[in-house]
């Protein structure tokens, strides 16, 4: 079974504090997605990272930044968090073209951060 | 650039009648499509999937969405619902490549006893 683990499951954090949130996964999936879901606007893609070094702008990038530095691992960081950032983080991974592009994404079980 | 569009941010059915969740997408490539269900403080569980093969497809729990490419859409239906169904619902989309997967707004079904 595709395991992918979120290092916390609720963190209250700060006003102004940097945070990080991790993400790992054991499939060997180039693909990894952070994404933030709120009531009634479903996931929206913060960022995703199709290698190791390599990331693309989701839809809601701003006040958020990301580290692929090995294939498993995908970190979500909040260079100085705000209370509008409080969440549910949902990080995933999935395979790629030459993998197999149209196979679905595998979700860690979430991170409900607050920010105060 | 691809989009997704559920049309109904809540449905209500009664126990044992027909469900219709609608999605309608946007893609500039042939896209895979999905249907992910998230139980209440649960995880996100995929349904079914559409990958280009038949355009019926049947997923887990009694669901099938079927793809039609002239109208642009990806409904999921199941024909008898059941009080464990209530749930929220998301219909997602994915162009070519290592693209995006994006996500539907979300439709929270109901099951009236």
């Amino acid at each position: 079974d595709v395991k992918v683990t979120q290092s916390s499951r609720y963190l209250v954090k700060r006003t102004g504090e940097k945070v990080f949130l991790e993400c790992v996964q054991d499939m060997d999936h180039e693909n990894m997605f952070w994404y933030r879901q709120d009531p009634g606007l479903g996931l929206r893609l913060i960022y995703f990272s199709y290698d190791v070094k390599m990331k693309e702008k989701g839809d809601i990038p701003e006040g958020y930044s990301v580290s692929r530095e090995k294939k498993e691992r995908f970190s979500l960081i909040l260079e100085s968090a705000s209370t509008n950032q409080t969440s549910m983080y949902l990080c995933a991974s999935s395979s790629t073209l030459r993998q197999g592009w149209n196979t679905e994404a595998f979700f860690g079980q979430g991170t409900r951060l607050t920010v105060v | 650039a691809q989009s997704v569009t559920q049309l109904d941010s809540h449905v209500s059915v009664s126990e044992g009648t027909p469900v219709l969740l609608r999605c309608n997408y946007s893609s500039s490539y042939s896209p895979s499509l999905f249907w992910y269900v998230q139980h209440p403080n649960k995880g996100l569980q995929l349904l079914l999937k559409y990958t280009s093969a038949a355009t019926l497809v049947k997923g887990i729990n009694g669901f099938e969405a079927e793809f039609k490419k002239s109208e642009t859409s990806f409904h999921l239906t199941k024909p008898s619902a059941h009080m464990s169904d209530a749930a929220e619902y998301f219909c997602v989309v994915r162009g070519s490549s290592a693209s995006k997967i994006i996500f539907g707004s979300g439709t929270r079904l109901s099951i009236r006893p």
